[in-house]
């Protein structure tokens, strides 16, 4: 079975400043996606950024960007110049990238604070 | 579009009360599913549909059933309430490539239900 695992529970980082969260997974699959999810306080599930297992090169979406490491199955979203609205819940899921079969896999979660 | 919309969005309810969580989408999605959050963890899987008349099993299905007569519709149903049920629930939807190849679509989230069982 597959399994995600976040190991920072909380993290802070000054506004305008960078920072990176941890998120590792074991799958025996060669093919799949990852993603990384925000739920900020009003609880919606918003997307941030997709990965491709086949794509060396790592997703970027305008301040946020992953170091996809394949080989380590570590899966890091770095935020740069944090702003107060990216405090929120932080998410890493997987999903195998098979037809038929769309069930993502979630970490427990990373809480950002955001300091002004 | 509206997107995912779920009701309600608060319930309490006694121990061994029943009860339905809706789901709606309005995007002719054929794939829908149900997960659950407790609280300081991630979602997991309770059930999803393929499409109209097929559902399946997720990680956590005991205690829930589901149907899906429509497209558009995905209730989830609570038959004996217990405090272990006792978290927020996400529906989801979304669809997919043409046959015989593969395309990634993203999942779309309804604003979730939060359910309280004491």
């Amino acid at each position: 079975a597959q399994t995600v695992t976040q190991s920072q529970p909380e993290m802070s980082v000054q506004e305008a400043e960078t920072v990176t969260l941890s998120c590792t997974y074991d799958t025996s699959e060669s093919d799949y996606y990852l993603f990384w999810y925000k739920q900020p306080p009003s609880r919606q599930m918003i997307l941030v950024i997709r990965q491709e297992a086949y794509k060396q090169q790592n997703a970027t979406e305008n301040r946020f960007s992953v170091n996809f490491q394949k080989a380590a199955k570590s899966f890091s979203l770095k935020i740069s110049d944090s702003q107060l609205g990216d405090a929120a819940m932080y998410f890493c899921a997987y999903r195998r990238a098979n037809f038929g079969n769309e069930k993502l896999t979630f970490g427990t979660g990373t809480r950002l604070t955001i300091i002004p | 579009n509206a997107g995912v919309t779920q009701t309600p969005k608060f319930r309490i309810l006694k121990i061994g009360q029943s009860m339905t969580l809706q789901c709606t989408q309005d995007m002719n999605h054929n794939y829908m599913y149900w997960y659950r959050q407790d609280p300081g963890m991630g979602l997991k899987l309770i059930y999803y549909s393929v499409g109209a008349g097929i559902t399946d099993k997720g990680e956590v299905p005991n205690g829930y059933n589901v149907s899906r007569s429509t497209t558009e519709d995905f209730p989830l149903r609570l038959e004996l309430a217990a405090p272990s049920q006792t978290s927020v629930y996400f529906c989801a939807s979304s669809s997919t490539g043409t046959s015989g190849t593969f395309k990634y679509n993203e999942q779309f989230f309804g604003p979730g239900t939060r359910l309280t069982v004491l």
